[in-house]
């Protein structure tokens, strides 16, 4: 167990749609990390928040948005949801923001749309 | 060209024997070098962590990385039934990025 929790699990909704996907850090952890994973195009980083603050942005849609609040957890929403975004969400916890240190991941949501 | 490549396999190994895992990365900036491993439907956790050039050793794992080949590998041996999954290389440039490869899936046969 990581100590990162993500919620839900599991998420099944409809081309179109809006869902939103919650990550927890570790305790004391400042950055999160968000994460996509599927089949054909592997893990993708999507979007890091450092202690509130947008600090690094990767392959994230502008159909995806992301927000960290004050008590650190994160949510990740989507929206406008295409059958193409069917895929793992993985968020990721670490204490600090430069990528020096272990980056601890949660166990994922598994997205489908159909 | 894919910024990290890593062949996907699938890579079958006897139990005990030496298994070498590679990555190649076309990005000169990126300075932090990591190998995680994968069990279907998990997240992802950290085995190695390196930062430039050198070797790194942690039981049965070593990590190398050759900056002027753009060249990672890791090592493990006395490979067990139980390290059978798949390993991503992961890189990053002081934090701005983060990039994986897509991973080698790795069976280990006893």
């Amino acid at each position: 167990d990581s100590g990162v929790t993500q919620t839900p699990k599991h998420l099944i909704t409809a081309t179109g749609q809006r869902v939103t996907l919650r990550c927890s850090p570790r305790s004391g952890d400042l950055s999160v990390y968000w994460y996509q994973q599927s089949l054909d195009q592997g893990l993708q980083f999507l979007i890091q928040y450092y202690n509130g603050e947008e600090r690094a942005k990767g392959n994230i849609l502008e159909r995806f948005s992301a927000q960290q609040f004050p008590d650190l957890h994160s949510e990740l929403n989507l929206s406008s949801l295409e059958l193409g975004d069917s895929a793992l969400y993985f968020c990721a916890s670490s204490l600090t923001s430069d990528g020096q240190e272990t980056q601890y991941f949660g166990p994922g949501t598994r997205l489908l749309v159909l | 060209q894919k910024e990290v490549e890593q062949d996907p396999g699938p890579l079958s190994v006897p139990e005990g024997a030496i298994v070498s895992l590679n990555c190649t990365y076309s990005n000169s900036a990126f300075q932090y070098f990591m190998w995680y491993r994968q069990y279907s439907r998990k997240g992802p956790e950290l085995l190695m962590y390196t930062y430039s050039s050198g070797n790194k050793e942690d039981g049965r794992f070593t990590a190398q990385v050759d900056k002027s080949s753009k060249y990672i590998s890791l090592f493990i041996r006395d490979s067990q039934p139980s390290d059978s999954a798949t390993y991503l290389c992961a890189m990053t440039n002081y934090g701005q990025n983060f990039v994986f490869g897509p991973g080698t899936r790795l069976s280990v046969l006893p």
